[in-house]
């Protein structure tokens, strides 16, 4: 039971270049949201998808696309990657309203 | 911008010291929930209030949830070294549940 998978850990781009990050759960839950933490600013929401077949910009969803592939699988995508999308990138899931959040381990994402 | 204020940004503790860490909204929370991140870890689930004037304590941690649930605060008592981390909280309205944001975090340092 592996509960919110993300892919890669680690990733380097080089400016202008297009990449996707994959979120995956196994716990049947509806709600599915994507983070940036970067220091100082704490977790910022850049989209989220409260259930199936539905997506939400969040705070800061500029320079980001998504996907609500199916109930289990959430990605985000770079189109043309920034140094200013330098960040650690978080994707949560939640049973529904009034239910606890859990966190993938992160993917480290840098641009140069 | 972001739905809930957290101070302080930073908290330099010595072990063995109490410290209290806030979260304040400018509009009535439905709910709020608080979150433990270890240094290079994700977020973890630690508690969530509902009620006004709601206070729960888990060992050394005590939650409190404002008479007019619009602000929160965490207390740890006898600081340990383990307490080591940044702490979010994150208040939810009851309109835009969906929108599962945080504040910027308290991020704790303890000196042995």
């Amino acid at each position: 039971n592996a509960g919110v998978t993300q892919t890669p850990k680690f990733q380097v781009l080089k400016t202008g270049q297009s990449m996707t990050l994959q979120c995956a759960q196994d716990m049947n839950h509806n709600s599915m949201y994507w983070y940036r933490q970067d220091p100082g600013m704490g977790l910022r929401l850049i989209y989220y998808s409260a259930s199936e077949g539905t997506t939400d910009k969040g705070e800061v969803p500029n320079g980001y696309n998504v996907s609500r592939l199916n109930k289990r699988e959430f990605s985000l995508r770079l189109e043309s990657a920034a140094p200013s999308q330098t960040s650690v990138y978080f994707c949560a899931t939640r049973a529904g309203s009034n239910t606890e959040a859990f966190f993938g381990q992160g993917t480290r994402l840098t641009v140069v | 911008g972001q739905q809930v204020m957290q101070i302080p940004q930073y908290q330099h503790v010595q072990e063995g010291e109490d410290f209290t860490t806030y979260c304040n909204s400018s509009t009535t929370l439905s709910n709020i929930q608080w979150y433990k991140q270890r240094p290079g870890g994700h977020p973890v689930f630690l508690i969530q209030l509902v009620k006004s004037g709601e206070v729960k304590k888990q060992k050394r941690l005590t939650f409190q949830f404002g008479e007019a649930k619009k602000n929160s605060s965490l207390h740890i008592t006898a600081t340990q070294t383990t307490d080591v981390g940044t702490y979010f909280c994150a208040g939810f309205r009851g309109d835009s549940w969906g929108k599962f944001q945080f504040g910027a975090g308290t991020q704790v340092v303890v000196t042995p």
